[in-house]
């Protein structure tokens, strides 16, 4: 299996301000026939399932604030939201698709300093 | 757009079988990969694996022993089965769809509401 790890595991920022979440794939998870990344954030805020936040590592789902942005490539990548809203609150996890056996990292918990 | 709804009992006892149904509303089943997914209390997520429309499946190697997932297209809803159950399976146990582009290896979205599941006697 494909381990996710990110960091930090808890995080807290200023409103307005920057904030970044890393992941990291125990191999890549570049496809070089297509040069996708095979990889995607979720937000969850409590008691919510996961909601979709970007896939292919950088492409942002309908509907997602684009203060949300995703980069990386191969083993590492980063989920930044450029300036914290106060209901940007929630853990966010990273999910590698490269292998039919889904796996997650263990989440980020993003909380307002 | 594409619902889904998980249902089944929230209390089931050690040793004995999961059982889980999720109704697909707003779209056919007949197309895309559809999985369960489970988070423990306050822990991250853990996919349990997934079905085709056409019966076809995959599922987690830590879990494969135990688990079954089958479709009924004609109902518009998958089911899960996970047998011998611990306290370690207690969780919240979510449906949810993947399989963008026809191929299963694809993000996952949308996800059901998510149904607990407490193992205890």
């Amino acid at each position: 299996d494909i381990v996710m790890t990110q960091s930090p595991d808890s995080l807290a920022v200023s409103l307005g301000e920057r904030a970044t979440i890393n992941c990291k794939s125990s191999q890549s998870v570049l496809y070089s026939s297509n040069n996708k990344n095979y990889l995607a954030w979720y937000q969850q805020k409590p008691g919510q399932p996961p909601k979709l936040l970007i896939y292919w590592a950088s492409t942002r789902e309908s509907g997602v604030p684009d203060r949300f942005s995703g980069s990386g490539s191969g083993t590492d990548f980063t989920l930044t939201i450029s300036s914290l809203q106060a209901e940007d609150v929630a853990v966010y996890y990273c999910q590698q698709y490269y292998t039919t056996a889904y796996t997650f990292g263990q989440g980020t918990k993003l909380e307002i300093k | 757009q594409v619902q889904l709804q998980e249902s089944g009992p929230g209390l089931v006892k050690p040793s004995e079988t999961l059982s889980l149904t999720c109704t697909v509303s707003g779209g056919s089943i007949s197309s895309y990969y559809w999985s369960w997914i489970r988070q423990p209390p306050g822990k991250g997520l853990e996919w349990i694996g997934y079905i085709y429309h056409s019966g076809s499946t995959n599922y987690n190697p830590s879990l494969k022993s135990r688990v079954t997932i089958l479709v009924d297209t004609s109902k518009n809803q998958f089911s899960l089965k996970l047998s011998s159950v611990t306290v370690a399976d207690t969780a919240v146990y979510y449906c949810a769809r993947s399989g963008y582009s026809g191929s299963p290896l694809s993000w996952i979205d949308p996800w059901g509401q998510g149904t607990l599941v407490t193992v205890s006697s």
